[in-house]
């Protein structure tokens, strides 16, 4: 399988707590996007980090990419009710054409109230 | 705008019976392609297309055929239905935006397909 692989499979955090999500892939890259999906919706677009970024900031979002690792993570700071849904990363392989994303199994978020 | 357009959100088939899923998108994106989503897998690319008469396999394109004729639209074929191909479809396009490789991916809302 070209997918990549995102743990944990599922979280589950009190509202004002962090969550982090972990995401590794396989290929080369041009960029590492993350997504979020409600329930019963598509995908979102949440922030792209590009191969020669290390960490990227939006808002209550971090992320962090590791080249040499394959790795990415995306921390949600001081977590709401209002976050609760799947979080997607998602791989540009170097040599695609732009557009042609991977994208890894999700993690489901859950934030309690 | 309108964004990415899918058409229908639901759909229930029969094994053996064919249906075209719509799919329609007012950016001037080149790029289209069509994902399936399920259960503990993700999204899993099935076909794209590179812009209007151009389209390619991606990780499962067996039992669905796509063709690009204009621009605006990209519509997958199931030409015969099977119970493996119940799942949730997304449609989604991308263009080159601030930079070629700085843009996403805009998605659909999808099609739930079940197939009996």
């Amino acid at each position: 399988s070209q997918q990549g692989e995102e743990d944990p499979q599922a979280l589950s955090i009190q509202e004002g707590e962090n969550a982090t999500m972990n995401c590794s892939y396989k290929t080369s890259i041009n960029n590492l996007q993350w997504y979020r999906q409600n329930s019963g919706r598509g995908l979102v677009h949440l922030i792209l980090i590009r191969s020669n970024e290390r960490e990227k900031h939006s808002g209550r979002l971090r992320v962090t990419l590791d080249t040499s690792k394959k790795s990415s993570s995306l921390l949600i700071t001081a977590s709401r009710a209002a976050d609760t849904a799947s979080y997607f990363c998602a791989t540009d392989a170097r040599h695609n054409q732009g557009g042609k994303l991977i994208f890894g199994q999700g993690t489901e978020l859950s934030v309690k109230p | 705008n309108a964004g990415v357009t899918q058409t229908p959100k639901f759909q229930v088939l029969k094994t053996g019976q064919s249906m075209t899923l719509q799919c329609a998108q007012d950016m001037n994106h080149e790029y289209m392609s069509w994902y399936r989503q399920d259960p503990g897998m993700g999204l899993r690319l099935i076909h794209y297309s590179v812009g209007a008469g151009i389209t390619d396999q991606g990780e499962v394109p067996n039992g669905y055929n796509v063709s690009r004729s204009t621009t605006e639209d990209f519509p997958l074929r199931l030409l015969s239905a099977a119970p493996s191909q119940t799942s949730v479809y997304f449609c989604a396009s991308w263009g080159p935006g601030q930079g070629y490789y700085n843009s996403p991916l805009h998605f659909g809302n999808g099609t739930r397909l079940t197939v009996t």
